[in-house]
């Protein structure tokens, strides 16, 4: 089984709906991210979360809410989805500070706002 | 976090060897300097971390210069299946493993 698993794979809604995605990991790790990418770009951070009290805001926070539910849960919502979050979506955790840079990434979610 | 500058693509052959440069002139002390390898629409997977010299893997080879402003990822005799875009990142674990993904590099290896 994937250690980190995305729940929708792809997801097709309309402007102004609330879309929740969803973030699951088996790895044990403190740390999760949730990453953005748009064509022909490199992912951008929106939240990140270094254990289940703690959130903070990324790069590109602004029209983005994300809930830690548990060490391995992270979920991430558009409080109204505009067209301009159409994006791939990729949730990761991280090793623990000390054991380097790694993360590792789940499969992603493509997001369609029309 | 130091800004990475790296060639947009490359192009290579099967059985090839790959080198991708990646400057980062304002590298910091403390910062680490790793690699990451994405397929289309999936998500980047690690390739190799290093600090200083050379590091290798299984996969991957990554020679570091004294003055660290730059470092080269090299694959040895690439595959068609080596096709993706190549990361180059700087920073510290010590910032919470906050990583800044440039454009990347992507290389393309023909038959």
């Amino acid at each position: 089984d994937a250690d980190v698993t995305q729940t929708p794979r792809n997801r097709i809604t309309k402007t102004g709906k609330r879309i929740m995605l969803e973030c699951s990991q088996t790895k044990g790790h403190d740390r999760m991210y949730w990453y953005r990418q748009d064509p022909g770009l490199g992912l951008r951070l929106i939240y990140y979360s270094f254990d289940v009290k703690d959130i903070n805001k990324g790069e590109i926070s602004d029209g983005y809410s994300v809930s830690r539910q548990a060490q391995a849960k992270f979920s991430l919502s558009l409080e109204s989805a505009i067209p301009n979050q159409t994006a791939l979506y990729f949730c990761a955790t991280g090793a623990p500070v000390g054991a380097g840079n790694e993360q590792f990434f789940g499969p992603g979610t493509r997001l369609t706002v029309l | 976090l130091a800004k990475t500058t790296q060639p947009i693509s490359m192009d290579s052959y099967e059985g090839q060897e790959v080198n991708i440069t990646c400057s980062h002139n304002n590298i910091a002390t403390n910062d680490y300097i790793t690699w990451y390898q994405q397929f289309p629409s999936q998500g980047p997977r690690f390739i190799i971390q290093g600090y200083k010299t050379k590091v290798t893997n299984e996969v991957a080879s990554l020679f570091i210069p004294a003055d660290r402003k730059s470092s080269t990822l090299s694959l040895p005799r690439v595959s068609l299946s080596d096709t993706a875009v190549y990361y180059c990142l700087v920073g510290t674990g010590e910032y919470g493993n906050k990583l800044v993904f440039g454009a990347g590099t992507i290389l393309r290896v023909k038959s």
